[in-house]
């Protein structure tokens, strides 16, 4: 069945450290992949998107990076801040051009 | 740019009644909205695609009677939640795709969402 993983235990680090996420797919082939930030109580803001040929692309602090082979997406923030606290989503696409389907999101939590 | 508008922000309704909530896109034109429904700590689920001047779709195990999505304009989605109860109770989410940004027509852009509470 088709899956999309992102580690469901909240990911605590320290302010200025270098935040990474997962996110790893199974049966699906999909020619892009999106991260979203989702604040408490919101709707996802867009943040990244990276095609199936594209290897890694950055955005400010934001660099994303796909691999097809081992299906699997790393999102990274660079000199994280508290500001940066938030649940944060992939995105692949289902296929059809058109839908997304989601993966749980990894809640992020920055301390001072 | 490419701002959504959802309204109402939070609803609290009897059970047995019906409740409206409406997606905008302000500044785009979206031939494509999506509504989707997010439980507590749970991944945003996918319930249709509503496309302008069209039926919308529907995902597998969503009742269409229940949920109506009219998408009447390029700017305008609408679900209304048909005989809430309270197991309809939950967090509304609309976004749209912008018809006209080329490279970039995959984003979806998300309202603040809805959040329901059926009595």
């Amino acid at each position: 069945s088709q899956k999309i993983e992102q580690n469901s235990e909240a990911l605590n680090i320290q302010e200025g450290k270098t935040a990474t996420l997962t996110c790893n797919y199974t049966n699906y082939s999909p020619a892009y992949l999106q991260w979203y930030r989702q604040d408490p109580g919101r709707g996802p803001v867009f943040l990244l998107l990276i095609r199936e040929n594209e290897k890694e692309k950055r955005k400010e602090r934001l660099k994303v990076t796909f691999d097809t082979t081992l299906k699997q997406s790393l999102f990274h923030i660079t000199a994280s801040q508290p500001a940066d606290s938030a649940t944060y989503l992939c995105a692949l696409d289902a296929g059809g051009g058109n839908k997304l389907t989601f993966g749980t999101g990894t809640q992020l939590k920055v301390e001072l | 740019g490419a701002v959504v508008s959802q309204h109402p922000s939070w609803v609290i309704c009897k059970s047995g009644t019906s409740v409206k909530i409406e997606c905008r896109s302000l500044d785009f034109q979206a031939t494509t909205m999506f509504w989707y429904r997010q439980f507590p700590k749970q991944s945003l689920m996918l319930m249709a695609t509503s496309n302008e001047g069209s039926k919308a779709t529907y995902e597998q195990g969503v009742e269409k009677d229940k949920f109506l999505i009219n998408h009447a304009s390029l700017t305008l989605s609408t679900l209304t939640v048909t005989s809430a109860h309270p197991e309809d109770s939950s967090f509304y989410i609309c976004s749209a795709r912008d018809r006209g940004s080329g490279g970039a027509k995959n984003i979806q852009y998300f309202g603040a969402g809805t959040r329901l509470s059926v009595l």
